[in-house]
């Protein structure tokens, strides 16, 4: 059984580009979150998509956007990217009692 | 809304005494509660899980947690401290967010230090 991946592990970027993260779920799960920790904090809740589609967001603007393909990997897209942006951005997906596994991260900087 | 509260922002001990992370939770129904490990640079490992199942859980690399609804609370414990055991750990409650999805609701976490 193979775990979440995430690539790239690192990631610099400039105030105003784009990014786009990508996740591979673990195998047969067919949910995936996707978390914001800032240095020094725990995790916050971006948004969830589940069989193709967003089914939750936690309270992050419009920039942050995502997608999943039917293969249950998934995509992270940070649009007009801020200072504040800087941080590790964790892929998740979850089995049926809710648990989730987490990947390693992407972590971004922003200069 | 679902909340949890870690009482100790860090917790040191040494090698061989027991551990206890402290956290309670605010839920207005039964509630799915987690805790997670966090190595220095690594991602976020699940250490154990209660689902209204039995309340002594017991997890990974000889930890535990009691839920005890009285106190609202879900301690993690551990007999005695390895040296490996030095990471940050979350307590975590599982909540219904916007929509249909599942989301997780992370403690401000403990540093756990463990001394030779």
């Amino acid at each position: 059984e193979t775990g979440v991946t995430q690539s790239p592990t690192h990631l610099i970027k400039t105030r105003g580009q784009q990014v786009t993260l990508r996740c591979s779920s673990q195998s047969g799960h067919n949910t995936v979150s996707w978390y914001q920790q800032a240095l020094g904090q725990g995790p916050q809740f971006i948004f969830q998509y589940y069989r193709e589609e967003e089914n939750g967001r936690g309270n992050f603007p419009p920039r942050f956007s995502g997608l999943q393909f039917p293969n249950y990997s998934s995509e992270l897209n940070v649009n007009a990217l801020e200072l504040d942006d800087s941080a590790l951005y964790l892929c998740a997906s979850s089995d049926v009692q809710g648990a989730l596994f987490f990947g390693p991260g992407t972590r971004l900087t922003v200069l | 809304a679902q909340s949890v509260t870690q009482l100790d922002s860090h917790v040191s001990v040494s090698e061989g005494t027991p551990v206890l992370l402290r956290c309670n939770y605010s839920s207005s129904y039964s509630p799915s509660l987690f805790w997670y490990v966090q190595h220095p640079n690594k991602g976020l490992q699940l250490l154990l899980k209660y689902t209204s199942a039995a309340t002594l859980v017991k997890g990974i690399n000889g930890f535990e947690a009691e839920f005890k609804k009285s106190e609202t609370s879900f301690h993690l414990t551990k007999p005695s401290a390895h040296m490996s055991d030095a990471a940050e750990y979350f307590c975590v409650v599982s909540s219904i967010s916007s929509g249909s999805a599942r989301q997780l609701t992370f403690g401000s976490g403990t540093q756990l230090t463990v001394l030779p």
